[in-house]
């Protein structure tokens, strides 16, 4: 059964810094990977989608890398900024039991200060 | 404007008392699904549907009922909540299956029910 983790569950940092924050998942054949931001009391907004045949995806001040044979994703933030403070989540999709899958972390909460 | 909506957006309800949340898309996607989101337990998917009169069973679908009727809506039943119903709720929908290359999910902005 496919399992995303995401590590650190939280972070705080100064605003300005650059960041990264993590997700790993245990089966490697999935066909994309999903990042997401939502914000308190909110729906959850997509950031960013890498195709299982891509290495890596950018919008803006994100970047979002996939290395699908590690069972890993990065998604970096650069020249953080207070409006970025959000829980960030991943999801991957996968087959599982006949059934069409989206399984995701349970998000790293990220706090960024003036 | 394209968007997934939810009605209705907080709902507090009784033990035993049926209730419906709806969910419609206006992007002519054919998949849609819901999750409910639980402290400690993440997004969970319950129930999702790749087109009209196809639906599936998620991780938790038990307590709850969908159904697609048509393609645009995808209401979530629940005939007789209990209080471990008590959740944020979300629908989903996008415009491939969850397996295809490229679909990017679109969230509603959730609804969140308790249940006494």
């Amino acid at each position: 059964k496919q399992e995303v983790t995401q590590i650190p569950a939280a972070l705080s940092v100064p605003e300005g810094e650059n960041l990264v924050l993590n997700c790993s998942f245990t089966d490697s054949a999935i066909y994309n990977l999903q990042w997401f931001r939502q914000d308190p009391g909110k729906g959850l907004t997509s950031l960013l989608l890498i195709q299982s045949s891509q290495r890596e995806q950018t919008s803006g001040r994100l970047n979002a890398s996939l290395d699908k044979s590690s069972g890993r994703s990065t998604l970096y933030i650069a020249a953080s900024q207070p409006g970025d403070s959000a829980t960030y989540l991943c999801a991957v999709s996968n087959r599982e039991g006949g059934s069409e899958k989206l399984v995701f972390g349970k998000g790293t909460k990220l706090t960024v200060n003036p | 404007e394209a968007q997934v909506t939810q009605n209705p957006r907080y709902l507090i309800t009784v033990t035993g008392k049926k209730l419906t949340v709806t969910c419609s898309q206006n992007m002519n996607h054919e998949y849609m699904s819901w999750y409910r989101q639980d402290p400690g337990l993440g997004l969970r998917q319950i129930y999702y549907s790749m087109n009209v009169e196809v639906t599936d069973k998620g991780d938790v679908p038990e307590g709850y009922k969908v159904s697609r009727k048509e393609k645009r809506n995808f209401p979530l039943i629940l005939e007789s909540p209990s209080p471990n119903q008590t959740s944020l709720y979300f629908c989903a929908s996008s415009l491939l299956g969850a397996l295809a290359v490229y679909n990017e999910q679109f969230f509603g902005p959730g609804t969140r029910l308790t249940v006494l």
